[in-house]
């Protein structure tokens, strides 16, 4: 069983295009991420669900929009792609939104604008 | 938490040897800090953590260590292997913060 899906795996499209990435989570956990991970590996958030909420929302251009239609799904929206959109989205999950508590990773999406 | 230094970027051990990973956090409010590893292509996974009020947690080859009063955490591994070559991230999170702020990674080779 899969904890944290991410759909596609792969992402190639044009620029200027817009495109949607998927995130499911079937580990009933409350708090929802979206990290982008660029070519140096760095690893920064992006936007933060608690129970379908957004509580973070860091310096994202608005082009990206998430969307949480319920606790266990949080999509990204990218309008107007750029070639400086290009990296690895990874999806996460975690029981709540402060704490202790464990982020569990989806496998990624590699999006490349071309 | 607000920024987390990682160093070193790459480090390159022999098959046996011991490897460490020091990490810096700069919000004193920081209490949970969990390292991840990130296979090539593949998903950061958590490997261990530590809370704030222990000083040292260990998992068999793996180890962390947790300074509050410096604000250094540290990741051990002993008697390397081939499978730990991956890149390895610390972090941390505040008690009310609803992220996880991630080091810069450091890529570990173990040679044969």
């Amino acid at each position: 069983d899969t904890a944290v899906s991410q759909t596609p795996k792969y992402l190639v499209t044009q620029m200027g295009n817009d495109k949607s990435i998927k995130c499911e989570q079937n580990l009933g956990h409350d708090t929802m991420y979206w990290y982008k991970q660029d070519s140096k590996k760095f690893l920064k958030i992006m936007f933060s669900y608690n129970n379908k909420e957004l509580i973070i929302n860091e310096t994202v251009p608005n082009r990206f929009s998430p969307k949480s239609p319920d606790k266990a799904h949080l999509n990204l929206h990218i309008n107007s792609l750029e070639l400086g959109d290009s990296a690895v989205y990874f999806c996460a999950s975690s029981p709540s939104p402060g704490g202790d508590s464990e982020a569990f990773f989806g496998q990624g999406t590699r999006l490349t604008v071309v | 938490g607000e920024n987390v230094e990682q160093h070193p970027s790459t480090l390159s051990v022999q098959e046996g040897d011991s490897a460490v990973i020091k990490c810096t956090y700069s919000d004193s409010a920081s209490n949970y800090f969990p390292w991840y590893k990130q296979e090539l292509g593949k998903r950061p996974q958590l490997i261990i953590d530590i809370r704030s009020n222990v000083g040292e947690k260990k998992d068999q080859r793996i180890a962390v260590t947790l300074n509050k009063t410096a604000k250094h955490f540290s990741l051990h591994i002993t008697e390397t292997q081939p499978e730990d070559s991956a890149v390895y991230f610390c972090a941390d999170r505040t008690g009310t913060a609803s992220k996880l702020t991630f080091g810069t990674g450091t890529r570990l080779q173990v040679t044969l």
